[in-house]
């Protein structure tokens, strides 16, 4: 089944702690993206990649980075100078070239509690 | 600047009442892409259309249809006699025909379906 796999489901970190959250897809898509979820907002984006090797911050990349060493792994590590980590992470990912390269497909999110 | 509005922020209807979701987008573009998806409990966000800035036609899919008019900049999402598992946040998005294939999305419209 292809699909995009977000590992684990919740994670816990103390502050301070650097974390680093898996996003895996086997979708054959070149394009892959983190969104962060906060309550009763909608998705803000945080990075993307639309091939490897290569990525660019979106709205709010303050405090994340990002590695895009193989098509199907676009992990996301939240540093100690984010401000305000404990949301809902959303990983995505899409085809480039042509109309369906606008469609992207979710991974089922990591949900990060920072104490 | 693109935005997308959903001045919706909660819905509850009873069981077999139809229910129309409202957007409404700002974009300079001629070319834009527009994308409702389904938030279930479980979070993983679920694709339910596309629909492209010269494609006026509405669309129907089962109970769901869309009411897309670019006079109003709206695309509106109705749900036909709806259902307990209906029940979920749903959010409208904007992506530009730029090549970046970036998502704006509306801060989400939460539909409670009461049996």
């Amino acid at each position: 089944d292809g699909g995009i796999t977000q590992s684990p489901k919740y994670l816990f970190r103390k502050e301070g702690q650097n974390v680093t959250l898996s996003c895996e897809q086997n979708l054959n898509h070149d394009a892959m993206y983190w969104y962060r979820q906060d309550p009763g907002q909608g998705l803000r984006l945080i990075y993307y990649s639309q091939i490897v090797n290569d990525f660019q911050k979106g709205d709010i990349a303050e405090g994340y980075s990002v590695s895009r060493e193989k098509k199907e792994s676009f992990p996301l590590t939240v540093t100690s100078a984010q401000k305000n980590p404990t949301a809902f992470y959303l990983c995505a990912s899409s085809p480039t070239g042509g109309v369906l390269s606008y469609e992207q497909y979710f991974g089922p999110g990591t949900r990060l509690t920072v104490t | 600047a693109q935005k997308v509005t959903q001045a919706q922020t909660e819905i509850s209807v009873v069981e077999k009442e139809d229910v129309t979701l409202d957007c409404v987008y700002e974009t300079r573009d001629t070319t834009y892409y527009l994308f409702w998806y389904k938030q279930p409990p479980s979070g993983e966000l679920v694709f339910l259309i596309r629909r492209n800035s010269f494609d006026e036609q509405n669309e129907i899919s089962g109970r769901y249809s869309w009411n897309f008019q670019k006079s109003t900049s709206s695309f509106n999402f109705t749900i036909t006699a709806s259902q307990v598992v209906d029940s979920a946040v749903y959010f409208c998005a904007l992506s530009e025909a730029s090549g970046t294939y970036k998502y704006i999305f509306g801060t989400g419209t939460r539909l409670k379906v009461l049996a």
